[in-house]
């Protein structure tokens, strides 16, 4: 299909890793984006990675490529409590369009 | 440097009624897009433009209008406006394709 999925939550204890998943849908994509954001506020890019990597890594976040399966994946280690926010995954396709996926919502309880 | 900035923050509007969403950056971007965000859901891209004079359709532009004058000015044009187009609308700069910078957002209810 066209949508690019996500799962809709996920709840992690604080101090352990959170992966957050996403499948996109076109193979050609040259960049594939994680944002982050906070209720009421607007969208903090996170990192990025492009299409010919299939791993970077940027302090507490690892991002994880895929490009067989269309599948991205976010890292994030020892979660924190301010880490709780929906995570939007997005790829920037040939045809110049930014597509965003439908969201993660990270929940970190103590 | 203000980057990009989204004019007005809240409106409500009538049913049927016309509306332009301001958007400006100040960072000489080529590539320009318009988001929209209903409650709980993802973004679902309207419009975009890779430079001024060029508009592109998105997901989702019934009901909307665009154009881009200049590099600066991205205006999102509601006409008859309709219940559906209820909404947090987002736009976004680009320079290089691995750095967007989003406006802080509109939040519109047509009622």
């Amino acid at each position: 299909g066209e949508d690019v999925e996500q799962s809709l939550f996920l709840s992690v204890r604080e101090g352990d890793s959170s992966v957050i998943n996403c499948t996109y849908t076109d193979s050609s994509s040259t960049y594939l984006y994680w944002y982050k954001q906070e209720p009421g506020a607007g969208l903090q890019l996170l990192t990025y990675i492009f299409s010919n990597m299939d791993m970077k890594q940027d302090q507490r976040l690892t991002v994880l490529l895929n490009k067989k399966d269309k599948h991205l994946s976010l890292r994030i280690a020892d979660t924190q409590t301010g880490d709780s926010a929906i995570y939007f995954c997005a790829e920037m396709r040939n045809t110049d369009k930014l597509i965003f996926g439908t969201g993660t919502r990270l929940q970190v309880f103590p | 440097n203000a980057g990009v900035t989204q004019t007005p923050k809240f409106r409500i509007l009538k049913i049927g009624q016309s509306m332009t969403l301001q958007c400006t950056q100040d960072m000489n971007h080529n590539y320009m897009y318009w988001y929209r965000q209903d409650p709980g859901m993802g973004l679902k891209l309207i419009y975009y433009s890779v430079g001024a004079g060029i508009t592109d359709k998105g997901e989702v532009p019934n009901g909307y209008n665009v154009s881009r004058s200049t590099t600066e000015d991205f205006p999102l044009r509601l006409e008859l406006a309709a219940p559906s187009q209820t909404s947090v609308y987002f736009c976004a700069s680009f320079e290089r394709k691995a750095e967007a910078f989003f406006g802080q957002g509109t939040r519109l209810t047509v009622v």
